[in-house]
């Protein structure tokens, strides 16, 4: 069965202050590995794909690498509406068959 | 323009009964999905559609059935609720089966379902 771990669960920075997220993976056939923000209330929002090991995304102050076993997503001095939950995914399968399976998420808090 | 919409938003009733949650998308996309989150934030996926017909169905009990009138509509009907269905149910699209290459799943915005 695939599996998604993120962690940490919460992380808590100061304004500025950069971090990394992880996202790690044990899956049979990864397709691509997403990244999504979900604030509260609302439904994720996707923010990269990754296809393969070696690859990278930028975003503003969002950056995601990919391993063969994990994904980070670099937030270099966040500001207080990076403030989310960050979600990762994979997409796994073949055919007519895919199917797309998430971690339960690090919650982000940015305080100035 | 909202791309995918659910109603209602947030849905509170009594174990036991029926209810549906509707969803539209208006992206022209041909695949449609439900999710389910629940209170640990684990969302999980329970059906998905592709093009009206029916090509995932994650071991999700059979008193929820998904129905598609045509590729622009998702909606999930529930039936004799229990309190364990308490949970956030969202809707998402994405241009075809294949979403890697499309790079995207567009979720709506959730139901928030109660059951008493």
């Amino acid at each position: 069965e695939d599996q998604v771990t993120q962690s940490p669960e919460a992380l808590r920075l100061q304004e500025g202050e950069s971090s990394s997220l992880n996202c790690s993976y044990t899956v049979s056939g990864l397709r691509g590995l997403f990244w999504y923000r979900q604030d509260p209330g609302k439904g994720p929002e996707f923010l990269f794909t990754l296809y393969s090991a070696g690859e990278e995304k930028e975003k503003e102050r969002l950056k995601a690498t990919l391993t063969k076993k994990e994904s980070f997503l670099h937030i270099t001095a966040p500001k207080p509406e990076d403030s989310a939950t960050y979600l990762c995914a994979v997409q796994t399968g073949s055919g007519g068959y895919q199917k797309v399976t998430f971690g339960t998420g690090t919650k982000l808090q940015v305080i100035p | 323009d909202t791309a995918v919409s659910q109603t209602p938003k947030y849905l509170v009733t009594q174990m036991g009964n029926d209810k549906s949650i509707k969803c539209e998308q208006n992206l022209g996309h041909d695949t449609m999905y439900w999710y389910k989150q629940d209170s640990k934030k684990f969302l999980k996926i329970m059906f998905s559609y592709n093009n009206k017909e029916l090509i995932i169905n994650e071991t999700v009990p059979n008193r929820f059935s998904p129905k598609s009138p045509d590729k622009a509509h998702l909606n999930l009907h529930i039936n004799s609720l229990e309190l364990g269905d308490s949970a956030v149910y969202f809707c998402a699209s994405s241009q075809d089966r294949q979403t890697v290459l499309n790079a995207d799943l567009v979720f709506g915005p959730g139901t928030r379902l109660t059951v008493l």
